[in-house]
């Protein structure tokens, strides 16, 4: 079964260091995003990207945020300068539509430290 | 804007029925899933339901839909240890012409299963 792949699972940094978080979506998925979900807290969406755009944006994805599809299969996340706050999991969804049910499939995420 | 609450623990005996219960607070026309995750993995769907339909059952699971409380559950029948999971409620809205395909999570349910 087609499935999102995150990579790397577990990512430590030091803060104001720059992190790339990679993703995978299912191949033919024509819409990607990226939430986080901060220890005990609730899955948060960060961005939704389509047609090489981003189509919308949370709060919480400012200026230190950029995503980015590189090439025909790699979603990446960017965080330029990372803050303690940033420590939180990552996951990454793709989805084939956008309307109906658009049903979005998610990664395994990537755990991001930052010390 | 959108918020969805879930109580954070259940615990039930193998054999039970589990029912995770959710609340949300979108007025409109809304989308609702289930999701589960299991320790290390990303969130696998497991069901979905419109806001105009009550009810819908996939094999062990039911999900109930009290649209003028805004209550959603999920019912496992015969809960085994394979449950053992967190489970989130998700909404989001229908196509409004918005273009808004971000999903609202739920902090998630941890069931544990009593072997």
């Amino acid at each position: 079964e087609p499935e999102v792949t995150q990579t790397p699972s577990h990512q430590v940094t030091q803060m104001g260091q720059e992190v790339i978080l990679r993703c995978v979506p299912i191949s033919n998925h024509l819409y990607f995003y990226w939430y986080r979900q901060i220890l005990g807290q609730k899955v948060e969406f960060l961005v939704s990207f389509y047609n090489n755009e981003i189509s919308e944006k949370s709060e919480i994805f400012d200026d230190q945020f950029s995503v980015e599809r590189p090439d025909g299969s790699n979603f990446t996340l960017k965080i330029r300068s990372t803050k303690l706050e940033d420590s939180a999991m990552y996951f990454c969804a793709s989805s084939s539509l956008a309307g109906g049910p658009s049903i979005q499939y998610f990664g395994a995420g990537t755990r991001l430290s930052v010390l | 804007g959108e918020d969805v609450e879930q109580s954070l623990f259940l615990s039930v005996r193998e054999g039970d029925s589990s029912v995770i219960n959710c609340t949300y607070t979108d007025s409109s026309s809304t989308y609702l899933y289930w999701y589960k995750q299991e320790p290390g993995a990303g969130l696998q769907l497991l069901t979905y339901i419109f806001s105009n339909m009550d009810m819908k059952q996939d094999q062990r699971l039911t999900v109930l839909l009290n649209k003028k409380d805004k209550h959603l559950s999920l019912r496992i029948a015969d809960t085994q240890t394979g449950d053992s999971a967190i489970y989130f409620c998700a909404e989001r809205p229908w196509d409004s012409g918005a273009g808004s395909y971000q999903l609202t999570f739920g902090k998630g349910t941890k069931l544990s299963v009593i072997p």
